[in-house]
């Protein structure tokens, strides 16, 4: 049972970098979810997806790109990575929910930015 | 507008020894709460939600929480804590809005033998 699966676990970036990180979920959920987790701060949503092919800004969307051209797959990307951005990105998934369904999270991603 | 506090950053329990973590919430339409896990270099799991009815809802592990609508909290309970138990706990709250979270800061709960 895969559930979410993200890759890379670990990344170190130059500032001025850029990168993708991938989010794969084999539960035919449609709605997916990136997070980043800061100490202190617990998680904040950056973006979210209801749909194939569709997206929208979470609580901290800025410097960050997102995109779901496969039901299954959620890409975040950053175009120029800045130190700010050092922290743990977790994606989730769940289905389609007024709000009662739980989400299914990965192990996430370590993201340094030298 | 919704927000979430986690009472304390941190909480050190001896092995055996009950515990509690306090979660208090604000919002401006009815929610649904949940209490999700975080071991060490791992992702969140579900530990136990509330969406409706009792108000006392009981989780894995052996954890329990209650609603409490009128002071707004959803405090988590374990009568007896092992080491195993040692993780980062998460409160986190969602509206009716595509099913987004809000978490609060996390709670380090270290079990002592």
């Amino acid at each position: 049972n895969a559930g979410v699966t993200q890759t890379p676990k670990f990344r170190v970036l130059k500032t001025g970098q850029s990168m993708t990180l991938l989010c794969a979920q084999d539960m035919n959920h449609e709605y997916m979810y990136w997070y980043r987790q800061d100490p202190g701060m617990g998680l904040r949503l950056i973006h979210y997806s209801v749909g194939e092919g569709t997206t929208a800004k979470g609580e901290v969307p800025d410097g960050y790109n997102v995109s779901r051209l496969k039901k299954q797959n959620f890409l975040l990307g950053l175009e120029s990575a800045a130190p700010s951005q050092t922290s743990v990105y977790f994606c989730a998934s769940s289905y389609r929910t007024g709000g009662n369904q739980p989400q299914h999270f990965g192990d996430g991603t370590r993201l340094s930015i030298l | 507008a919704q927000s979430v506090t986690q009472l304390d950053s941190q909480v050190p329990v001896f092995e055996e020894a009950p515990v509690e973590l306090r979660c208090n919430y604000s919002s401006s339409v009815s929610v649904y709460l949940f209490w999700y896990v975080q071991y060490p270099n791992q992702g969140l799991q579900l530990l136990l939600k509330y969406l409706s009815g009792s108000t006392l809802v009981k989780g894995i592990n052996g954890f329990e929480a209650e609603f409490n609508k009128s002071q707004t909290s959803f405090h988590l309970r374990k009568p007896s804590v092992h080491i195993s138990d040692t993780a980062e706990y998460f409160c986190a709250v969602s509206g009716t809005s595509y099913g987004k979270l809000t978490f609060g800061q996390g709670t380090i709960l270290t079990v002592h033998p």
